[in-house]
C-alpha cells in the first residue's frame, strides 16, 4: 500500500490567493483527519470525516477554511483567502475504525 | 477537558544510553494511547499503541511503553539509543467516548550525541 498521499508537498502562495490541499487516504480506511502543525500551536486537529461525512469541524480556524470528502478516496482542504498566519504544515491522516492513524508526509504551506 | 502533557521539550542522551520520555494525560474516560515519531520533514510514524490488556507494550525500533493508570502516565522507553533515534516524539491520547479524536502532546525533541 502506498500509504496516505498528499499533494502538493510544498506550496508557496501570496496572501489573498486560494489554496487547495489534497489527500488520498489508505484504501479501506473509513476515517480521514486533517491536522495543522506549527511551532507555536503544535499539532491541531482541524476536521475529521467518517465514511465521507464530516463529524467534527470544531478545529477549523474560521470560515476561510473548508474541507470536503466527495468519495472514500479523496479529500480536499481549501483556504480562501489565504493569510500569512496560515503558513504551516498540513497533515492528512486516515484510520480504520478506532485504531491508529496513519499520517501522510504533509504539505508545507507558505503564504507570503 | 482532555489534555496530554509531555514535560520535556528537549532531551539529549548519549548514544548507547537508555531513554525515557514522559507522557501524562488528563482524561475523563478510559484512554487509549499512542506514541508517534516524526523525523524532520516527515509525517508521523506510529511507534506503539495501548488499547487494553498488558500494560507494557512493545513497539517498533526497540521501543516500549508502560501504561500506569494510577499515575495517568504512558512513558516511552528504550534501553539503548541509536543516533538514528534523533527525532521528535509525540504522545497521543484518545477515548471511545470522544469518537476517534486524538489529543497530541506538544512533543519532545530527542537529540543523540555520539
Amino acid at each position: 500500500d502506498a500509504g496516505v498521499i498528499q499533494s502538493p508537498r510544498h506550496e508557496v502562495t501570496e496572501m489573498g490567493q486560494e489554496v487547495t490541499l489534497r489527500c488520498k487516504p489508505i484504501s479501506g480506511h473509513d476515517y480521514l483527519f486533517w491536522y495543522r502543525q506549527t511551532m507555536m500551536r503544535g499539532l491541531e486537529l482541524l476536521i475529521y470525516f467518517n465514511n465521507n461525512v464530516p463529524i467534527d469541524d470544531s478545529g477549523m480556524p474560521e470560515d476561510r477554511f473548508s474541507a470536503k470528502m466527495p468519495n472514500a478516496s479523496f479529500s480536499t482542504l481549501k483556504i480562501q483567502p489565504s493569510e500569512p498566519r496560515d503558513s504551516a504544515v498540513y497533515f492528512c491522516a486516515s484510520s480504520y475504525g478506532i485504531h491508529e492513524q496513519f499520517f501522510g508526509p504533509g504539505t508545507r504551506l507558505t503564504v507570503l | 477537558a482532555q489534555s496530554v502533557t509531555q514535560p520535556d521539550i528537549h532531551i539529549t542522551v548519549s548514544e548507547g544510553a537508555s531513554l525515557e520520555l514522559r507522557c501524562n494525560y488528563s482524561y475523563g474516560a478510559t484512554p487509549y494511547l499512542f506514541w508517534y515519531v516524526q523525523s524532520p520533514g516527515q509525517g508521523l510514524q506510529l511507534l506503539l499503541k495501548y488499547f487494553s490488556g498488558d500494560t507494557l507494550v512493545q513497539g517498533i525500533k526497540g521501543f516500549e511503553a508502560e501504561f500506569k493508570r494510577s499515575q495517568s502516565s504512558f512513558n516511552l522507553r528504550k534501553p539503548s539509543v541509536h543516533w538514528s533515534d534523533a527525532a521528535e516524539y509525540f504522545c497521543a491520547v484518545g477515548a471511545m467516548e470522544y469518537g476517534n479524536k486524538l489529543v497530541f502532546g506538544a512533543g519532545t525533541i530527542l537529540r543523540v550525541k555520539s
